[in-house]
């Protein structure tokens, strides 16, 4: 149980151009999911938490304008880079809290979206 | 806001002896601790985790300790395997805030054979 998935799981496109991520709770409903992203050896960084049916929370620093997210369902949140461009590369990987059984608190982990932009 | 430290970065282990990493949190009103581990090209995975109000759990050859007056937190692999190597994240969070994680900086693991 508890499996979160991601789709594209690896994504290039040129600069300039718009990339969506998916990420899905298959076998639970999330209220709340989270956005990271992560450079190479090093840790996650929160980039926004979504919550269904309402804006998305951005951490400091994160545009968004740049980063937009949407979180349409109980089981599926987008995350659009768009305009992206080179330093827009990286591992971006999502996460979802069950609403019931489990804690809220506990975060199940997508496999992450590799992200090249040329 | 909370900080999170971990140690060693890095941690190299002969297969079958145990592996330890600690963790110590800044913000005593955390409540909820739980460790990931990353392959290499993937996301992290839920190990173990454990609250606050308790000092250990143990799930097979994996056991977390909490010391809550020390404010700080341990993940302990026991009879380690190859398959064991991996990047392990220690973390943080209020249960009842906004939920928020705040990671560890990693250990990279290595088992060797």
């Amino acid at each position: 149980g508890a499996v979160v998935s991601q789709h594209p799981s690896r994504v290039i496109c040129k600069s300039g151009t718009s990339v969506k991520i998916e990420c899905r709770s298959l076998d639970f409903q999330a209220t709340t999911m989270f956005w990271y992203r992560q450079f190479p050896k090093q840790s996650l960084m929160l980039m926004a938490t979504s919550n269904e049916g309402s804006k998305a929370t951005y951490e400091q620093g994160v545009e968004k304008d740049k980063f937009l997210i949407n979180h349409a369902s109980l089981t599926l949140s987008t995350l659009t880079v768009t305009s992206a461009h080179p330093e827009d590369s990286s591992f971006y990987i999502c996460s979802a809290s069950p609403i019931a059984g489990g804690q809220r608190d506990t975060q199940y982990f997508g496999p992450g979206t590799r992200l090249t932009v040329l | 806001g909370e900080n999170v430290e971990q140690h060693p970065s890095t941690l190299s282990v002969q297969e079958g002896d145990s592996a330890v990493i600690k963790c110590t949190y800044s913000d005593s009103a955390s409540n909820y601790f739980p460790w990931y581990k990353q392959e290499l090209g993937k996301g992290p995975q839920l190990i173990i985790d454990i609250r606050s109000n308790v000092g250990e759990k143990k799930d097979q050859r994996i056991a977390v300790t909490l010391n809550k007056t020390a404010k700080h937190f341990s993940l302990h692999i026991t009879e380690t395997q190859p398959e064991d190597s991996a990047v392990y994240f220690c973390a943080a969070s209020y249960a009842f805030g906004n939920e928020n994680l705040t990671f560890g900086t990693g250990t990279r693991l290595t088992i060797i054979p």
